[in-house]
């Protein structure tokens, strides 16, 4: 069945610091792929998506390349802020769109 | 525009007891979604309606859990009777794209925070 796996947290990094939040996926077929934030008190928000192999999604600096070859889709930005701290979840959904898979989550937590 | 509501945001309730969690849906969605994320764990779907029918509720963990949405608006899930290991974060989410269309995004609520002690 359709799974991903994205890299446990917690993270704690200084602010301005280089972020990479591995995901990885296991799924056939036509995909989906996203990352999804959880903020302090809020629900869950699309951060960025990717609908089909090789596109980049982009969205407050922070970037993800869906990588058939080797099934990935991790999050990067260049210089984190304070305001990033969050919860990161990876997730795919299949060709139908209507199911989704998300990872366990990564806490960010970015200090001054 | 008001997105996803959920209500109560919090509860906390004895094993054995009933709880039941309300989402309304972003007005004009056809699609909602029910999703749990377990202390720690991924979130997993657990069902999914369009309008008032069930579509696909293959993530229901057993007939203790009961969804409805009646007239294709907002939607219920009920707990009976709770078990400890029901604790967890319960999201639900809605759509307004059609059933079979590649790239759907769906919009998630805060989430409805529930213990089972």
């Amino acid at each position: 069945g359709n799974s991903v796996t994205q890299m446990e947290g917690p993270v704690t990094l200084s602010e301005e610091a280089f972020l990479t939040i591995n995901c990885t996926y296991t799924a056939t077929g036509y995909l989906s792929l996203f990352w999804y934030v959880q903020y302090p008190g809020e629900g869950l928000q699309l951060l960025l998506k990717a609908t089909k192999a090789d596109d980049k999604g982009s969205n407050k600096g922070f970037e993800a390349t869906y990588r058939k070859e080797t099934t990935s889709f991790h999050l990067e930005k260049g210089s984190v802020q304070v305001s990033d701290s969050a919860v990161y979840f990876c997730a795919l959904s299949d060709r139908t769109g209507n199911q989704f898979y998300f990872g366990t989550g990564t806490s960010l937590t970015v200090i001054p | 525009e008001a997105g996803v509501t959920q209500f109560p945001s919090h509860s906390v309730i004895e094993k054995g007891q009933t709880v039941t969690l309300r989402c309304d849906p972003i007005s004009g969605h056809d699609n909602l979604y029910w999703y749990r994320r377990v202390m720690g764990k991924e979130i997993k779907f657990l069902l999914h309606f369009v309008k008032e029918s069930k579509q696909d509720e293959s993530g229901m963990p057993n007939n203790r859990f009961l969804a409805e949405r009646t007239g294709g608006t907002y939607s219920t899930l009920k707990v009976q009777p709770a078990e400890l290991e029901d604790s967890g974060v319960y999201f639900c989410a809605s759509s307004p794209i059609g059933t079979g269309l590649f790239g759907n995004t769906i919009y998630f609520g805060e989430g409805s925070w529930l213990t089972v002690v």
